[in-house]
């Protein structure tokens, strides 16, 4: 059975920095794109990028190129998605998501960061 | 980059009634990479629909997709009342380039 597990909830003050992670299991983690979406409270969802961890090629969303980094452990199966120094902005509930021949097909449950003063 | 516009923005149905959903592209999307995914509150979305008009595994026949070009259309027959939801389409492009549309609220009339 095909899971992707985020890492939990996290609560952070602007200018901090945060690394969340999401770990595959049950399909070849090497072998699949894996990247993340945003949805800010009350949004919709945003494309944000993906990495291959076979060879750690990754495509940013220009919205997001620079503001981010997608990186992945093949050998812990895990995808990581960080920041250095975060804002109030980007409150919001992150997904991981495995993409397959251009759609999604299986998610995350979600981590919730919370950027406060 | 590609921007899908999805109307309505909100569409009030009954239990029982046919929906229709649409998605337009802004420039020409591969039927291959057109996709529909449901959200419901408190959870992650679920794919229904990949390349344009085929069902993810376990979706009710109910749930259909079709289009081409840049318009597509996400339809549900008769509508039951855990259908009510956000929907979602989304489109892969060049340069493994993906975006979604902002999405349609489908709600109980």
């Amino acid at each position: 059975e095909v899971q992707l597990v985020q890492s939990g909830a996290e609560v952070k003050k602007p200018g901090e920095s945060l690394k969340i992670s999401c770990k595959g299991s049950g399909y070849s983690f090497t072998s699949n794109w894996i990247g993340w979406v945003r949805q800010m409270p009350g949004k919709g969802l945003e494309w944000m990028g993906i990495i291959f961890p076979g060879d750690s090629d990754t495509r940013y969303s220009p919205s997001f190129q620079g503001q981010v980094t997608i990186s992945a452990d093949k050998s812990i199966s895990t995808a990581y998605l960080q920041w250095s120094s975060l804002k109030a902005s980007d409150t919001a509930m992150y997904y991981c998501a495995r993409h397959l021949s251009g759609h999604v097909d299986y998610w995350g449950q979600g981590t919730l960061v919370t950027v406060s003063s | 980059e590609i921007v899908l516009t999805q109307s309505p923005g909100t569409l009030s149905l009954s239990p029982g009634e046919r929906a229709t959903l649409s998605c337009r592209a802004s420039q020409s999307v591969s039927r291959s990479y057109l996709a529909w995914y449901q959200q419901k509150p408190g959870q992650a979305p679920r794919l229904l629909i990949y390349g344009a008009s085929s069902r993810a595994t376990g979706i009710p026949d109910r749930f259909s997709g079709s289009g081409s070009g840049t318009d597509f259309t996400l339809t549900i027959s008769r509508l039951e009342p855990e259908d009510f939801a956000v929907y979602y389409c989304q489109q892969y492009g060049s340069s493994l380039m993906y975006t979604f549309g902002q999405g349609t609220k489908l709600e109980i009339k």
